[in-house]
């Protein structure tokens, strides 16, 4: 069965940078684009960025672009998120979902909390 | 634009039908997807392709399109469907795109 688990979350202080790691399991992982989705506390969802099956292809919304990179190990079966120059704003639970417009399987999430 | 909108609450009795709008530019080029949220855990998509129904969801949830409006109904509404429901589309610019959110209460 498809898996996803992320990794990686915690406090950080503003400025600071944390690597988000998603393990896949259960589906053949270089196939699918794969995509990051944030949740702040008692919020909506907010779309990240995603990247393609080969990596070549990555956007980005615009509240992290810049500050945020995605990138993926295939021989791993990973997904990653290095997040620098984060705010307080980037407060959430970070997802991974597998794909970019379906987002048939999500993880479970990891929180980010940037405070001082 | 690339917002979607969704009425931030929908109330329906069990048994009842419920309907969940979004609406947004974007929505008369591109699919929508719906996804369904229980408080704690991660969302789980009940409707692609604007009406497409993944396997494991029950037949009571549908979805349907017209023009830059897109609806989720739920016939027969249960207990368990009380959750938030949010639509999802792909931007024109590549970016995707979340509705606010739509808390269904089921009493």
């Amino acid at each position: 069965q498809v898996q996803l688990v992320e990794s990686g979350g915690g406090l950080v202080k503003p400025g600071g940078s944390l690597r988000l790691s998603c393990a896949a399991s259960g589906f053949t992982f270089s196939d699918y684009y794969m995509s990051w989705i944030r949740q702040a506390p008692g919020k909506g969802l907010e779309w990240v960025s995603y990247i393609s099956s080969s990596g070549s292809t990555i956007y980005y919304a615009d509240s992290v672009k810049g500050r945020f990179t995605i990138s993926r190990d295939n021989a791993k079966n990973s997904l990653y998120l290095q997040m620098n120059s984060l705010r307080a704003e980037d407060t959430a639970v970070y997802y991974c979902a597998r794909a970019k417009a379906n987002l048939d399987y999500w993880g479970q999430g990891t929180l980010v909390t940037v405070s001082s | 634009s690339y917002e979607l909108t969704q009425p931030s609450s929908v109330s329906v009795s069990p048994g009842q039908t419920a309907r969940i709008t979004c609406s947004g530019d974007v929505l008369a080029k591109k699919y929508a997807r719906w996804f369904q949220q229980k408080p704690g855990q991660a969302p789980v998509l009940v409707i692609y392709k604007d009406s497409e129904r993944p396997s494991g969801i029950p037949e009571r949830f549908s979805g349907s399109s017209s023009g830059t409006t897109v609806t989720l109904t739920i016939s027969g509404a249960q207990v368990e469907d009380e959750a938030d429901y949010y639509c999802y589309s792909a931007a024109d610019n590549n970016r995707g795109v979340f509705g606010g959110g739509t808390k269904l209460t089921v009493l």
